[in-house]
């Protein structure tokens, strides 16, 4: 079965530093880009951007850049969303999901179950 | 950033309504466009991609239309199921963005 884990929630202080996960399993990690996903609470959709297992290139929305840091670790099959200093703003659900590529149009076709992160003033 | 505007942002209908929720895009995106379902409390689901493509494993009452800048999502007879939010995303160029979201609640 193909599917994301992503890792359990965190709760944290404001300037703390945080380092969650997704492990893909049930098909090739490296060859499929991840994309990261932020929900605040009660509100919609946004796009965080993406990483590329297979050699780490990534593409950041310009208003996440500067604020976060995604990585992988390919030997793994994991992929990594990383603040260095939350803040309280940063709290909300984080989603990974597989990006599919088809021809040449995009989807993320499998998600992970969400890690909420709570960031305390 | 291309800007993704959803209509209507909530509509109530009954089971066995014919539904259709609109996408607009502030440039035109060809038919990069995708649909996602999201209940309370769950992750995203994929329903339609390029525009019209049905995700394996929905049922055909789903649909899409569109391409350039305006696009459709169809629900030809609504089921408790349905109830959810529906969010639109263009895969046109990064950064890919969302709109903002639909609530389909039951009438």
């Amino acid at each position: 079965e193909v599917q994301l884990v992503q890792s359990g929630a965190e709760v944290k202080k404001s300037g703390e530093s945080l380092k969650i996960s997704c492990k893909g399993s049930g098909y090739s990690f490296t060859n499929y880009w991840i994309g990261w996903v932020r929900q605040m609470p009660g509100k919609g959709l946004e796009w965080m951007g993406i990483i590329y297992p297979g050699d780490s290139d990534t593409k950041y929305s310009p208003s996440f850049q500067g604020q976060v840091t995604f990585s992988a670790d390919k030997s793994i099959s994991t992929a990594y969303l990383q603040w260095s200093s939350l803040k309280a703003s940063d709290t909300a659900m984080y989603y990974c999901a597989r990006l599919l590529k088809y021809s040449t149009n995009d989807a993320f076709d499998i998600w992970g179950q969400g890690t909420m992160v709570t960031v305390s003033s | 950033a291309i800007q993704m505007t959803q209509s209507p942002s909530s509509l109530s209908a009954s089971v066995g309504d014919r539904v259709t929720i609109t996408c607009r895009a502030s440039q035109g995106i060809r038919n990069d466009l995708g649909w996602y379902q999201q209940k309370p409390g769950k992750a995203p689901k994929l329903l339609i991609y390029v525009a019209s493509s049905l995700q394996s494993g929905v049922p055909s009452r789903f649909s899409g239309s569109g391409s350039g800048t305006d696009f459709t999502l169809t629900i030809s007879s609504v089921q408790p199921e349905d109830f959810a939010t529906y969010y639109c995303l263009q895969d046109y160029n990064y950064p890919y963005t969302f709109g903002q979201g639909t609530k389909l609640e039951i009438k």
